[in-house]
């Protein structure tokens, strides 16, 4: 199959930094994006690595290994709004263009 | 502003009905997809469309349909065959130039009762 995981669920503090990991089979990888969902809304895009390394976009970043089939997402100065499903998926063999999600991790943010 | 709209918000039906969901996009995008949600769950593909008059199944293609006759609609039909149709169903769209990187629909809550 081709699995993706990351964590279900994770608690942090308002301005506080997290790191949400994801992890995937690394046969036909061609790119991973990440998403936020809102509570009964539609996810809308975050980030996309298809190389190795950091990408940086505000208080968002993205990091990807294709080597270790690892990715992670750092969100930093958190605010309330942060609260959100963020959902990690994979572009398996581009010809197709269809993603493979993970389930998703609930972020809750505390003041 | 382009975009991708889903209709209705949200949509009730008794047991043994089919149901069409809508979706359009004027994003000229070429590729579009389907996708249903389940409760802390991820979204599971169930059709995609690469161009015109073709499209694959997904991973949970059984009990649905879909139709591509223009580029910018991209209905899924909920037969009454799907054993568990009751979900929150995404349609969304792409393409090669943004490495297929998804705009998502708002939604359509489906409850069959």
């Amino acid at each position: 199959g081709q699995n993706i995981d990351q964590p279900t669920e994770m608690t942090a503090t308002e301005g506080a930094i997290v790191q949400i990991n994801c992890t995937y089979q690394t046969s036909g990888f061609n790119g991973l994006f990440w998403y936020q969902q809102h509570a009964g809304e539609a996810p809308t895009f975050l980030s996309y690595n298809v190389l190795d390394g950091l990408e940086e976009k505000g208080r968002f970043s993205s990091f990807l290994s294709r080597s270790k089939g690892y990715s992670y997402l750092l969100l930093k100065e958190l605010q309330m709004k942060d609260s959100a499903s963020y959902l990690c998926a994979v572009l398996f063999n581009t010809n197709a263009g269809k993603s493979t999600f993970g389930d998703g991790t609930t972020l809750t943010v505390k003041p | 502003d382009g975009g991708i709209t889903q209709s209705p918000k949200y949509l009730f039906r008794k047991e043994g009905q089919n149901v069409t969901l809508s979706c359009e996009q004027n994003l000229n995008h070429d590729a579009m997809y389907w996708y249903r949600q389940d409760p802390g769950q991820g979204l599971r593909l169930i059709y995609y469309s690469q161009i015109v008059n073709d499209f694959q199944k997904g991973d949970i293609a059984e009990g649905y349909s879909v139709s591509r006759e223009k580029k910018e609609s991209f209905p899924l039909t909920v037969t009454s065959g799907q054993k568990n149709p009751t979900a929150f169903y995404l349609c969304a769209s792409g393409n090669r130039d943004r490495a297929y990187g998804y705009t998502f629909g708002s939604g359509t809550r489906l409850t069959v009762v």
